[in-house]
């Protein structure tokens, strides 16, 4: 049973333009919610995150959107740069991200020169 | 500097045999997670310690067993009852309980194979 799920294994976008990474969920329970970027042979790296509270937080470059009612949400990435090429993941959790995390399968972002 | 190691990067196991992956981290972090990642799959949790000399199982705990005897070190067994240990383990840590925004931290993972 995958309760989080990243539908698109690979995803290529031009340099400069806006990268968007998709992520939906099936528990309704879940509070918390954090995109990781991983690159080969290296542990994963906490990108941003939000809270079931908010719709919508965003970190320099990064924008995370979080809509709960069609239990979906995206990463935004803009402008696209060439070190952002990397595998992302989505996670999520309950009690604000103190327990176990559940995380989707991953999304591999190749940004092209 | 303040971080999580994973030792050894690459390991190799024979058949039969346990192995035992080290993770010790500097962050003062209360909560430890170990995780498995295979080909085109998401990390799964193995177990999780929340506090010393504690720990629970994670979604995979079978073949596996863990310790907590120092808040620092959370190192991992795969016993000869995993039948498919060969993948990437990752060990993480975080601030625990406490609420508020308090991300897990990985480290650079242990690559186990078979022999």
């Amino acid at each position: 049973d995958q309760q989080v799920k990243q539908n698109s294994p690979s995803l290529s976008v031009q340099e400069g333009r806006i990268s968007i990474l998709n992520c939906d969920y099936t528990n309704s329970m879940f509070d918390y919610f954090l995109w990781y970027k991983k690159y080969p042979a290296e542990g994963p790296t906490f990108l941003i995150s939000i809270s079931s509270i908010k719709d919508k937080n965003e970190d320099g470059r990064f924008t995370v959107f979080l809509n709960k009612s069609a239990k979906h949400l995206s990463l935004h990435i803009v402008p696209s740069q060439p070190g952002d090429s990397a595998v992302y993941f989505c996670a999520a959790s309950l009690n604000f991200g103190n327990e176990k995390l559940t995380f989707g399968t991953g999304t591999r972002l190749t940004i092209i020169p | 500097d303040g971080g999580i190691t994973q030792s050894p990067k690459y390991l190799f196991r024979k058949e039969g045999q346990n192995v035992t992956l080290s993770c010790e981290q500097n962050l003062n972090h209360d909560a430890m997670y170990w995780y498995r990642q295979d080909p085109g799959q998401g990390l799964r949790l193995i177990y999780y310690s929340q506090i010393v000399n504690d720990f629970q199982k994670g979604d995979i705990a079978e073949g596996y067993s863990v310790s907590r005897e120092k808040k620092e070190s959370f190192p991992l067994t795969v016993t000869s009852a995993q039948k498919n240990p060969t993948a990437f383990y990752l060990c993480a840590s975080s601030k625990g309980k406490g609420g508020g925004n308090q991300p897990q931290h990985f480290g650079d993972g242990t690559r186990l194979s078979i022999l």
